[in-house]
């Protein structure tokens, strides 16, 4: 199974800031690598597909960058909205799997 | 709106059984595999099952493997999850979320569909004696 890293586990920001996230797969992944916002009580939110690809409805200070094993999620901009926790997940073979979140607070 | 809602959840004793299901509208669920996704209490996702667009082919986690069933109803847009000697390890919110981003159609897929681009509000199934 392929193992999903994520860094950090929580990271504490205020708005405005510029916030990283970094995903690292256990093995070569190509472009197969999406991002979720989860904020509590609700269901995730598929933010980035394809490692780059920003989902519709999606605000563009959201952004993804990465292929094979080395993935990034960048907010370049906190928002108030933006407080929640992020996954990662490899969508390149089963069984599919996420990383263990990164808090923002 | 693309609307997927779960039911089924509630307690059950270790060692028992439950059918969850996703009621799928306003959108084509026949060209569109679909998976579940499960959270326990406080902890991160954890991806459970797919099946395909035409229940063809279905894999599970290996958490659930040889216990738990995906199976779909196309003509009634509905999804399901036989759960079967559930244990405590089983307790958790069990979303039912859509791979749309992946259109199905002829035997062949075309984009993302093992990527979740809809997910229901999630069911919680608590198992404990």
């Amino acid at each position: 199974d392929i193992q999903m890293t994520q860094s950090p586990s929580s990271v504490s920001a205020s708005v405005g800031d510029r916030v990283t996230i970094t995903c690292r797969a256990s093995q070569d992944i190509s472009t197969g690598l999406a991002w979720y916002q989860q904020s509590p009580g609700t269901a995730p939110r598929l933010l980035i597909y394809g490692a780059s690809s920003l989902q519709s409805g999606v605000p563009s200070r959201f952004s993804g960058i990465g292929s094979g094993t080395d993935f990034t999620l960048t907010i370049s901009s906190l928002q108030p909205e933006d407080f929640a926790t992020y996954y990662c997940q490899q969508a390149n073979s089963f069984p599919l799997t996420f990383g263990g979140g990164t808090k923002v607070e | 709106q693309v609307q997927l809602v779960e039911s089924g959840g509630g307690v059950v004793q270790p060692g028992r059984s439950l059918r969850l299901s996703c009621a799928a509208s306003r959108f084509n669920f026949n060209n569109y595999a679909m998976h579940w996704v499960r959270q326990a209490p406080g902890k991160g996702l954890e991806w459970v099952a797919v099946i395909s667009y035409d229940a063809t082919s279905e894999y599970y986690a290996d958490s659930v493997k040889g216990r738990f069933t995906i199976s779909r109803d196309n003509s009634k847009s509905t999804l399901y999850l036989q759960m079967n000697s559930l244990t405590t390890d089983d307790t958790a919110v069990y979303y039912c979320a859509g791979a749309l981003l992946g259109f199905c159609s002829g035997g062949s897929c075309y984009g993302e569909s093992d990527v979740f681009d809809y997910w229901g509000q999630g069911t919680l199934v608590t198992v404990s004696s």
